[in-house]
């Protein structure tokens, strides 16, 4: 079965630079939420869209902006990068039909950026 | 969201059952209880969901009372590949929008030869 799909797997910057996430949903998926997970900690929701339009936002720097495309993948933009942000990013989709539904999220690999 | 409480560790033999609890005790009539497992440095999984009673897939089983306050996680014969973090999360239903999910402080069951 299709699966969640994260470019680029493995991401090296410096401080200051910007640096652009890629996440494509699993087919029909129309919500996709991001997620920073620090070293040794418990993943930070950041930001999800639904349908294209954001639905929700977490604990995302004003430094970092997201948006869901037409086809549905999303794009997770991060400028003036610190060494903070080091950190694994993961994308979830899931698809929220109009009825009673679940949370449950089909996560990807990951992002692992390293800013140095 | 409701907070969840889970212990921070959890150390098994192999071929052991293993119980996981979580608390949450401000849980709404609308939330669901999810578990995730995590492998280091791989995103989450889903492994089983419930509302109450008990549910039962191919991988674990959820044990809920009936006050939901509280929510089991039992693996049956666990083998090292089960050395993971295990998150309970708390989680309304959806009608046509989006959730968040939040998750909290997971348990790491560490699995010994």
């Amino acid at each position: 079965a299709a699966g969640v799909i994260q470019s680029p797997r493995h991401l090296i910057k410096e401080k200051r630079e910007t640096a652009t996430l890629k996440c494509y949903p699993i087919p029909r998926h129309d919500t996709v939420y991001w997620y920073q997970q620090g070293p040794g900690q418990d993943p930070q929701f950041l930001i999800s869209f639904y349908e294209k339009m954001q639905s929700d936002k977490g604990s995302i720097p004003d430094r970092f902006s997201a948006q869901q495309f037409s086809d549905y993948h999303s794009e997770l933009n991060m400028s003036s990068l610190e060494l903070g942000d080091s950190a694994l990013y993961f994308c979830a989709s899931n698809y929220v039909v109009a009825g009673p539904s679940t949370d449950t999220q089909y996560f990807g690999p990951g992002t692992r950026l390293t800013v140095l | 969201l409701a907070k969840t409480t889970q212990p921070i560790s959890m150390d098994s033999y192999e071929g052991q059952e293993v119980n996981i609890t979580c608390s949450h005790n401000n849980i709404a009539t609308n939330d669901y209880i999810t578990w995730y497992q995590q492998f280091p440095s791989q995103g989450p999984r889903f492994i089983i969901q419930g509302y109450k009673t008990k549910v039962t897939n191919e991988v674990a089983s959820l044990f809920i009372p009936a006050d939901r306050k509280s929510s089991t996680l039992s693996l049956p014969r666990v083998s090292l590949s089960d050395t993971a973090v295990y998150y309970c999360l708390v989680g309304p239903w959806v009608i046509g929008g989006y959730q968040k999910v939040t998750f909290g402080t997971g348990t790491k069951l560490q699995v010994i030869p």
